[in-house]
């Protein structure tokens, strides 16, 4: 199976910095992930997503880098603003399309 | 981008009862729709993959006779929470499988007394 964990469950950021949100995974099989934005009382959001054969993809804003040597993948936001505040989760994609989600960090900006 | 629908978005019952609730795809046809549950400051954990016109698919250690999915269209999958208790409390999330990406659903609160 897969494990998805993150390191720290709750960020701090001044607004206007950049931020980063990091995860590891277990399975080295996994070769699809997706970063999801999830505000209170709602479902998560696709952010970005990134396949294995690729070490960095870029968004508007966020930049997700993987790192299949050590399994582990981040999440940058540039210019952290407050509606950025949310719960970010990690997921990862199996062979039969099941997303395992990661434990989720909490992203505070402060004005 | 696809939308998909849940409702009721939340809902109230007494200990005992059951509850169902739906998940649409609104503009797209999804042959897998996947049910999570999330407890409050949790993650999201896989209870199930409904596939539509099959059973369900549980997860360890999911309860298939107290979770019913029926995906009986291509737009439309449903769980149904039998016999509800207080600790069946929390929010279900569905989403579906479209033919790039998952899409979430909004999400429906259980709360039950």
């Amino acid at each position: 199976g897969e494990n998805v964990g993150l390191h720290l469950p709750t960020l701090s950021v001044q607004e206007g910095d950049n931020s980063i949100i990091n995860c590891a995974y277990s399975n080295s099989a996994s070769d699809y992930f997706i970063w999801y934005k999830q505000e209170s009382g709602k479902g998560p959001q696709f952010i970005i997503d990134i396949r294995s054969n690729m070490d960095k993809r870029q968004g508007q804003r966020v930049t997700v880098l993987l790192n299949k040597t050590v399994k582990h993948l981040s999440l940058q936001i540039a210019a952290t603003q407050p509606g950025d505040s949310a719960v970010y989760f990690c997921a990862a994609m199996d062979s039969s399309y099941k997303l395992i989600f990661g434990s989720g960090t909490r992203l505070l900006v402060r004005p | 981008g696809a939308v998909v629908s849940q409702h009721p978005s939340w809902v109230i019952c007494k200990s005992g009862t059951s509850v169902k609730i739906e998940c649409r795809s609104l503009d797209f046809q999804a042959t897998t729709m996947f049910w999570y549950r999330q407890f409050p400051k949790q993650s999201l954990m896989l209870m199930a993959t409904s596939n539509e016109g099959s059973k369900a698919t549980y997860e360890q250690g999911v309860e298939k006779d107290k979770f019913l999915i029926n995906h009986a269209s291509l737009t439309l999958s449903t769980l149904t929470v039998t016999s509800a208790h207080p600790e069946d409390s929390s929010f279900y999330i569905c989403s579906a499988r479209g033919p790039t990406e998952q899409f979430f659903g909004p999400g429906t609160r259980l709360t039950v007394l």
